[in-house]
C-alpha cells in the first residue's frame, strides 16, 4: 500500500489560502489520490480526488506533481469552518476492489480570524 | 436529504451484553462499510460490503458480525463485547467501489 507523508499541523489565517502539502513517493500508476476532512470527532467529509490531472471542485483544488509523488490540496478562501483534520489518503483496493480508506495521522489545520 | 445514518450516537455498556448499531444510508448505494476510529491509530476498517449478502472482512474484524439484507442497511454487531472495543464508529457508504465515500456522524461505545 503506498504510504502518505503529511505534516502534523500547520495554521492559516482566516480568508488566505490554505495549502496542504502530501507526499506519496511510492504510489503506483492505477492509484487516485484523495482527501478527506475530519471535523472536531464527526464524520470524515470527502473533498476530492484525482489521478494524474489537477481537479478542482467548489470545496477545494488538488494539484498533483508530474511525477505523481506529491500533491497539494488548496482551500482558496480559508474560514474559520475549515479548521479540521486533513486527511491525504491513496487509494487502497480490498481484495474484491472496494475501496478500503486507510486513515493516517492528517494534517490539524488551524484557520485563525 | 442524502445521508447516512447511525444509531444509537453514544452508548455506555457492560462487558459480555450484545449491542448492535445500526447503519442506514438513503442513496441507494452498494457498497457499505465499518470503521472504528481510535486515538493514534487513525481509521481502521473492520468490515464491508459491496452488495445485499456480499460482505467481507476489513483490518480489524475481529468481535463484531455483521449482515447486509437490504441495500440500505448495515448493522455492525458485538455478540459480546469487551473493553477493547471501546472506541468511535464510523458507517460509510459510496456509490463505486472507486467514488468517495459519505459517513455517518459517528458512534461512541463505552465498554465497562
Amino acid at each position: 500500500d503506498a504510504k502518505t507523508t503529511q505534516p502534523t499541523s500547520m495554521d492559516c489565517a482566516e480568508g488566505r489560502a490554505a495549502n496542504l502539502p502530501c507526499n506519496h513517493s511510492t504510489i503506483s500508476g492505477n492509484e487516485y489520490v484523495y482527501w478527506y476532512r475530519q471535523i472536531h470527532s464527526q464524520g470524515p467529509q470527502y473533498i476530492i480526488h484525482g489521478l494524474k490531472n489537477n481537479e478542482t471542485n467548489e470545496m477545494a483544488s488538488l494539484i498533483i506533481t508530474e511525477d505523481r509523488k506529491s500533491s497539494t490540496l488548496i482551500l482558496p478562501h480559508a474560514t474559520l469552518r475549515d479548521t479540521a483534520v486533513y486527511y491525504c489518503i491513496v487509494r487502497v483496493v480490498g481484495g474484491t476492489g472496494f475501496q478500503k480508506l486507510v486513515f493516517g495521522t492528517g494534517t490539524r489545520l488551524l484557520v485563525s480570524p | 436529504e442524502a445521508q447516512v445514518t447511525q444509531n444509537p450516537r453514544y452508548l455506555i455498556t457492560v462487558t459480555g451484553k450484545k449491542l448492535t448499531v445500526t447503519c442506514s444510508q438513503n442513496m441507494n448505494h452498494e457498497y457499505m462499510s465499518w470503521y472504528r476510529q481510535d486515538p493514534g491509530l487513525g481509521l481502521r476498517q473492520i468490515y464491508y460490503s459491496m452488495n445485499v449478502e456480499v460482505t467481507d472482512k476489513g483490518d480489524v474484524p475481529e468481535g463484531y458480525k455483521v449482515s447486509r439484507k437490504e441495500k440500505r442497511n448495515f448493522p455492525l454487531i458485538l455478540e459480546s463485547p469487551s473493553p477493547n472495543q471501546t472506541s468511535l464508529y464510523f458507517c460509510a457508504s459510496s456509490l463505486q467501489a472507486m467514488g468517495p465515500q459519505h459517513f455517518g456522524d459517528g458512534t461512541r461505545l463505552s465498554i465497562l
